[in-house]
């Protein structure tokens, strides 16, 4: 069973439409994070809720906006699509803020 | 910036050499973590130590922190192939804000 599920795993798109990438958890965890790592591999948080309340917002254009529906899934809406948000986007969650971070396959997306 | 740095950015080795990775970080820290990635996959945790921890050990892996120098260490005693990877510290801040990733070692294990 995967514990942290992304769809799709790889996205590609034209520059200025609007994506979304859904994430998925089984571990019953009550925090959730999405995170972007670039061409370099810097990983770097974008956002983050705590049942279903959103407790981290990075400065991320708000082109990004993220969604949680229930404690399980944390959705990501992008609009307007850029060349610069290519990147791989990974979901990842935890048991409470502290503890140790388990993390989906990821989403590349390449916008052209 | 916060991110933490990581030294060496790259180690190539012999199956069964020891590696060892260093993590430096700028803030007080709750806890700092080791993750590691297999190339095109997502990040799998390896280790949590506790600011008031010094050593902790996990199977081959031994990490080492020193809050006064913020510092830590990554051991991964006779390695194999199978360790190839990208290897990534991350520290959590004591206002258990979010989680910093430092920038990655790559390892190379060969045959």
């Amino acid at each position: 069973d995967t514990a942290v599920s992304q769809t799709p795993k790889y996205l590609v798109t034209q520059m200025g439409n609007d994506k979304s990438i859904k994430c998925e958890q089984n571990l019953g965890h009550d925090t959730m994070y999405w995170y972007k790592q670039d061409s370099k591999k810097f990983l770097k948080i974008m956002f983050s809720y705590n049942n279903k309340e959103l407790i981290i917002n990075e400065t991320v254009p708000n082109r990004f906006s993220p969604k949680s529906p229930d404690k399980a899934h944390l959705n990501l809406h992008i609009n307007s699509l850029e060349l610069g948000d290519s990147a791989v986007y990974f979901c990842a969650s935890s048991f409470n803020r502290g503890r140790e971070q388990y993390f989906g396959p990821g989403t590349r997306l390449t916008v052209t | 910036s916060q991110q933490g740095e990581e030294d060496p950015q790259a180690l190539s080795i012999q199956e069964g050499e020891n590696a060892t990775m260093n993590c430096s970080y700028k803030t007080s820290i709750n806890n700092l973590q080791w993750y590691r990635q297999n190339s095109g996959r997502g990040l799998v945790h390896l280790i949590l130590i506790r600011s008031n921890e010094r050593e902790k050990h996990s199977g081959r892996l031994r990490v080492t922190l020193d809050t006064s120098k913020k510092s830590s260490s990554l051991l991964i005693t006779a390695s194999r192939a199978a360790d190839t990877a990208s290897y990534f510290c991350a520290t959590l801040n004591t206002g258990f804000q979010k989680l910093v990733f430092g920038t990655g070692t790559r390892l190379l294990v060969s045959p």
